[in-house]
């Protein structure tokens, strides 16, 4: 079985700053990598998505996610946070199937 | 869009009562799947299914049931409600193949 590796359980940052969270899986066979943000009380919605192709991955709300495989990473970074980015983010890899591995999360807070 | 319905947002119960939780989903997923969500756990898979009547364990089952009778509808069962089990309850669906889960808005259940 996949793990998934989120190595920061909350990231403090001032607005207007650049972020990335990280994350690093376990295997090294084709995965799919997706980043899933979580607002205060409400389910995960989907930021974006690796399957193929490009390893630079663009999403919803300026955040990019950039594949590494020799690394085993796919981090997420957007280059300016705003006040309404502070959430829960979750990265998940999925292997050959249906399956999906979540991480622990990462609390961004945005500071004013 | 896809909708993910979770029947109720707050739920408390008391210890001991059988527990119904359930999810509708509206585009014709085949897959439907049960997570519970705890603080630095992140979400750990309960119960899954890729078809009507179909059921496999996740990686905690214990204390849980499942029933799919129709395609659209995954109902997660607490057959005796303990308090261990207060969490959030997230249900998700995916299409078969390697696609994008959708998220319900999530079930945040106290058992007292």
């Amino acid at each position: 079985a996949q793990s998934v590796t989120q190595l920061d359980s909350q990231v403090p940052v001032f607005e207007e700053a650049p972020v990335e969270l990280r994350c690093n899986y376990s295997s090294s066979v084709s995965v799919y990598l997706f980043w899933y943000v979580q607002y205060p009380n409400q389910g995960l919605q989907l930021l974006l998505k690796y399957l193929s192709g490009s390893t630079l991955v663009k999403g919803i709300n300026g955040f990019e996610a950039e594949f590494n495989k020799s690394q085993t990473s796919f981090h997420l970074r957007k280059p300016s946070v705003h006040i309404s980015d502070t959430a829960e983010y979750f990265c998940a890899v999925s292997e050959v199937g249906n399956q999906f591995y979540f991480g622990t999360g990462t609390s961004l807070t945005v500071i004013p | 869009d896809v909708k993910v319905t979770q029947s109720s947002r707050y739920l408390v119960k008391r210890t001991g009562e059988k527990v119904f939780l359930e999810c509708v989903q509206d585009m014709d997923h085949e897959n439907m799947f049960w997570y519970r969500q705890d603080p630095g756990l992140g979400l750990r898979l309960i119960y899954f299914s890729y078809d009507v009547k179909m059921k496999e364990k996740g990686d905690i089952p214990e204390g849980y049931s499942v029933s799919r009778e129709k395609k659209e509808r995954f109902s997660l069962i607490l057959e005796s409600a303990s308090t261990n089990q207060t969490s959030m309850y997230l249900c998700a669906s995916s299409f078969g193949g390697i696609t994008t889960y959708t998220f319900g808005s999530g079930t945040r259940l106290t058992v007292v």
